[in-house]
């Protein structure tokens, strides 16, 4: 079955502008999260979405927001781009408590 | 709180043991572990429930402790695909609806 599909792989974004990452997880799959990847921070969580509703957020600015849809697939936005939001930004799907996560490859942002 | 995970890195030999650990200050209802290889996305390994068993096959396997909230990785005559960075991951409340990972384990084998 496929997998989880993000979109764009890489995105390359002025300071200042804003960005919006897609996600598309896995069939049957309604738990969505989102986290950022850097070296020196490694992967933070940013949130978590099951049946279009914010369950969980994590310890970013209100410049991070997103949504999911009713077919489960989730869009992050990134608004007022900063140097500091270049990083990998990966999406991971799973069914409720007790499964593992199945990640996408991720997208690449880097803010110049 | 982000576990912490131990050691930071190894290095072994192909053939070789080895043991990551990871803790976390609260209590936890699941431990999962995930393995990173460079430039690719984690890939998930295992996930040891709360009141559940030791779990793994015969190369790869991990155990929970409850009470310490803590998790171990055993990785036993390990092979030149092993190399990368393992990750635990925690989860408090059992909705999946934070898993929070540790600082991770960079685990290299070599011939």
């Amino acid at each position: 079955k496929a997998g989880v599909t993000q979109t764009p792989r890489y995105l390359i974004k002025t300071r200042g502008q804003q960005v919006t990452l897609s996600c598309s997880p896995i069939s049957g799959h309604r738990s969505v999260s989102w986290y950022q990847q850097t070296p020196g921070q490694g992967l933070q969580f940013l949130f978590e979405y099951f049946s279009e509703t914010q369950r969980n957020k994590g310890n970013f600015p209100g410049r991070f927001s997103g949504r999911q849809f009713s077919n489960s697939r989730s869009e992050m936005n990134v608004s007022t781009l900063e140097l500091g939001d270049s990083a990998l930004y990966l999406c991971a799907s799973s069914l409720v408590g007790g499964y593992g996560y199945t990640f996408g490859s991720g997208t690449r942002l880097t803010v110049v | 709180q982000q576990p912490v995970q131990s050691p930071q890195a190894v290095i072994l030999r192909e053939g070789e043991d080895a043991v990551i650990n990871c803790s976390s200050s609260k209590a936890l209802y699941s431990v999962h572990w995930y393995r990173q290889k460079h430039g690719e996305a984690p890939v998930f390994l295992m996930i040891l429930l709360k009141g559940g068993e030791q779990k793994g096959h015969e190369k790869i396997s991990a155990s929970f402790n409850e009470k310490k909230q803590q998790s171990s990785l055993y990785l036993t005559a390990s092979q030149l695909s092993y190399s990368g960075t393992y990750f635990c991951g925690t989860e408090s409340s059992g909705t999946a609806s934070k898993l929070t990972f540790g600082t991770g384990t960079r685990l290299q084998v070599t011939l």
